[in-house]
Parts: structure tokens; sequence; C-alpha cells
């Protein structure tokens, strides 16, 4: 499958824990963005990597979230301190080239914060 | 700040019944993009619309971008149980840093 793959697929965490999701983008895709959906909502864009660069970060991201893109390739997400607020769906998706192009999204990271 | 909003948010359909979604922008758009996502899955991409005005069909599809670039519609002729999901539009920011996405429209088709 050479599609974007997503891991764990679902993830239970007590309040307070800190949780780690990684994305593997299609391979020669430098475009990769990371989204939360929650129930009945669009997805909401958290940040963008352009290669290993962090170009965008939602201001709606507290510190306690953070991304890395090591050499371009996949991507984590951590959130540290979880909250019962954090519970949803964690999306990435990843496109190529210049300018906004079709993005790709994976299955997903299912959250629930107990 | 820059804000995309669909209506409606919900819609029942006899098969065979039309459909149609709103999408609207805050700000003009360079471009906007339309997904499918159906339940218990992810969003898939169903196109990508330009130019002020442009249309672009897709068999039963029909796509459309306002002449001002802040609006857009999906329409759906003849509904299908396979069109079951919901519709999300969504635009660039100004640096096509990140995408704003709408809520989304649910579309159910009864059989």
């Amino acid at each position: 499958d050479t599609g974007v793959s997503q891991d764990p697929r679902h993830k239970i965490t007590k309040r307070g824990q800190n949780v780690t999701f990684r994305c593997d983008p299609i391979s020669e895709h430098n475009r990769l963005y990371w989204y939360r959906q929650t129930l009945g909502q669009g997805p909401e864009f958290l940040t963008y990597f352009q290669n290993e660069a962090q170009l965008e970060k939602s201001r709606l991201l507290s510190d306690r979230f953070s991304a890395e893109r090591p050499k371009g390739s996949f991507s984590t997400l951590e959130i540290q301190r979880t909250e019962q607020g954090d519970s949803a769906m964690y999306l990435c998706a990843s496109s190529l080239g210049r300018g906004t192009r079709e993005q790709f999204f994976g299955p997903g990271t299912r959250l629930t914060v107990l | 700040g820059q804000q995309v909003m669909q209506i409606p948010q919900y819609q029942h359909v006899q098969e065979g019944e039309d459909f149609t979604t709103y999408c609207n922008s805050s700000t003009t758009l360079s471009n906007i993009q339309w997904y499918k996502q159906r339940p218990g899955g992810h969003p898939v991409f169903l196109i990508q619309l330009v130019k002020s005005g442009e249309v672009k069909k897709q068999k039963r599809l029909t796509f459309q971008f306002g002449e001002a670039k802040k609006n857009s519609s999906l329409h759906i002729t003849a509904t299908q149980t396979t069109d079951v999901g919901t519709y999300f539009c969504a635009g660039p920011s100004y640096n096509f840093n990140k995408f704003y996405f709408g809520s989304g429209t649910k579309l159910n088709v009864k059989p």
C-alpha cells in the first residue's frame, strides 16, 4: 500500500499522560499536514511541514502540542499532559509540489482521553 | 480570521433526488477543494477549482466556483446510495501553508 499510513489507529489514555502519533506520508510528497477532527466537524488545521521545516502552526494549538518531521520523511505529533478536550481523530495528510495540490489523507488516529 | 462555512449541515434525500451543498468563504480564495468522507473513513479528494466562475463535472457531480471566488457549490444529480457521506470544501490561506475546511454537509440517501 503506497498511501498515507498512521500509527496507532486508536489510542486510549488517561488524563495527564503523554501520547505520540506517527504519520508516514506518500514517499515523494514534500508537504505534510496534521489536522484534528471532532464529531460533526471538518478537519481543523494544526500544523504544516514542507520537507523537514515546520512552516505553519495553528494559533489554537497550545504548547502541549509539538510536531516534528526529521529528514523530511515521517512525522510525529506529541501531546503532553493530555486533557479530555484532546479527544478527537488526528489526521495526517500529504501532498506534492508547490501551490495547492490535492491532499492525501491517512486513516487517522482516534484518541480517547479518560 | 479566515473562515469557511457550509450549508446545510445535514441533508436527507430519497434515492434519485438531487442534492446541493454550498460553501462560503470570508475571504477571496485562490482556489477551492472538495473532499468526501464516507462514514468511518477519511477525507478523499474530489476536485480542485481555480478559475473565477469555473464549472467542472464528474459524472453526476457538478462543481462551481463563484465569480468573486468566495463561494462554491457541489450539486449531485439523481443521488445514489453510494453518495452517502460528508462533503467538505476547503480553501487555502494566502501563502498556501494551511487549509480551512468547512464543517461539512452530511448526506444521507434513502433507498
